[in-house]
């Protein structure tokens, strides 16, 4: 059974610092994992989709690295804003439709 | 743009009333998820539709039901909602292929 662990639960940064966020699951055999965004009370946004073949996605502001072997994944956020203000989670998908794991998520405070 | 629309956004229901909520999708994709999130838990599926054929999780309550009368549109029915069922309901869409997962913005049952 796939499990996905997201540490640390929390995270407090001051404005502009670079961070990185963790993702890490059990079982290496993963369609493609994504990165989502949730602000308090909403649904998830998608940030990025990682394909099991691929190393990393880049959009703006956000990269995300999959290493495979050893189960993990980053979510790198340069120069923090803000409005980053949110939870990350991360999710596992573990075939092409149907059986995903999420992680419970971190939840991200920016102070100006 | 394409996306997935969830209504209502706030349900306020009363104990043992039966409740619908409704999700759809102009993206036409093929496999329809409903989760259930509780406060800084991951979501849980509840269930999911790969096209016209249902596929219920395990530890889904059989007060938890679904309908998929077309393509466009899946429905959540809670035949008799508990103080527990209170949560928010996520309906997620995706297509077969490494293609991830999209949300709509979720609705916050409320049980009275």
């Amino acid at each position: 059974k796939q499990e996905v662990t997201q540490i640390p639960a929390a995270l407090s940064v001051p404005e502009g610092e670079n961070l990185v966020l963790n993702c890490s699951f059990t079982d290496s055999a993963i369609y493609n994992l994504q990165w989502f965004r949730q602000d308090p009370g909403k649904g998830l946004t998608s940030l990025l989709l990682i394909q099991s073949s691929q190393r990393e996605q880049t959009s703006g502001r956000l990269n995300a690295s999959l290493d495979k072997s050893s189960g993990r994944s980053t979510l790198y956020i340069a120069a923090s804003q803000p409005g980053d203000s949110a939870t990350y989670l991360c999710a596992v998908h573990n075939t092409n439709a149907g059986k995903s794991t999420f992680g419970d998520g971190t939840t991200l405070t920016v102070k100006p | 743009d394409a996306m997935v629309i969830q209504n209502p956004r706030y349900q306020v229901t009363q104990f043992g009333k039966p409740v619908t909520l409704s999700c759809s999708q102009t993206l036409n994709h093929n496999v329809m998820y409903w989760y259930q999130q509780k406060s800084s838990q991951a979501p849980k599926l509840l269930f999911h539709y790969y096209d016209k054929d249902f596929n219920n999780e395990a530890d889904t309550p059989d007060n938890f039901q679904s309908r998929r009368p077309n393509t466009s549109f899946c429905f959540l029915d809670i035949r008799s909602p508990g103080l527990g069922d209170a949560a928010m309901y996520l309906c997620a869409t995706s297509r077969v292929g490494n293609y991830g997962y999209t949300f709509g913005s979720g609705t916050r049952l409320t049980v009275v």
